[in-house]
């Protein structure tokens, strides 16, 4: 299989721990998304990388949440502290880099996602 | 600041019936992309089509096939001939033209085709 995955699927966890999450993308590309999808809503950006670097992060992403991408390959999401608030699917989607405006620009190739129960 | 809505939370129909789903966006951008993803039963979402703010040329995919309006800021989505296996959330998104880096979602339509 060579699409997205992400590790693990299900995660429960009670309030106050950390939780990490890590995703695989796809091996050829070099951009990595993280969104959060909450029931009955759309996904919601998180942070992206170009490569190694995380070059956005949403305001939705407090400093209990980090990201990384060490070797621009696979990525880890920490949750710390975990509160009730962070129950949701969280989304892995890679793409290949849209240097030329058009050139596969905003196709996300998404993983099943992790989902998150805090109690 | 960007925002998409989608104003049908739910919509059901009986398989083989037309059925559109509307999509309205605000940008201040004078170039962006659109983008409808449908999310099946099994979660996973898949990408269906990007459309660039320059191109208002309306497409056709095979049952599928999408209007895109600038002087309405709208870019709806029509299936054909509906079928059991269009069953699954579809969302509408936008995002800036110069990277297509963040993708701003809608809430999603659920679509349910009864046999």
């Amino acid at each position: 299989d060579t699409g997205v995955s992400q590790d693990p699927r299900h995660k429960i966890t009670k309030r106050g721990q950390n939780v990490t999450f890590r995703c695989d993308p796809i091996s050829e590309h070099n951009r990595l998304y993280w969104y959060r999808q909450t029931l009955g809503q759309g996904p919601e950006f998180l942070t992206y990388f170009q490569n190694e670097a995380q070059l956005e992060k949403s305001r939705l992403l407090s400093d209990r949440f980090s990201a990384e991408r060490p070797k621009g390959s696979f990525s880890t999401l920490e949750i710390q502290r975990t509160e009730q608030g962070d129950s949701a699917m969280y989304l892995c989607a890679s793409s290949p880099s849209s240097l030329l405006a058009g050139k596969g620009a905003g196709e996300l190739f998404f993983g099943e996602g992790s989902r998150l129960t805090v109690l | 600041a960007q925002k998409v809505t989608q104003a049908q939370t739910e919509i059901s129909v009986v398989e083989k019936e037309d059925v559109t789903l509307d999509c309205v966006y605000e940008t201040r951008d004078t170039t962006y992309y659109l983008f409808w993803y449908k999310q099946p039963p099994s979660g996973e979402l898949v990408f269906l089509i990007r459309r660039n703010s320059f191109d208002e040329q309306n497409e056709i995919s095979g049952r599928y096939s999408w209007n895109f309006q600038k002087s309405t800021s709208s870019f709806n989505f029509t299936i054909t001939a509906s079928q059991v296996v269009d069953s699954a959330v579809y969302f509408c998104a936008l995002s800036e033209y110069s990277s297509a880096s963040k993708i701003i979602f809608g809430s999603g339509t659920r679509l349910s085709i009864r046999p």
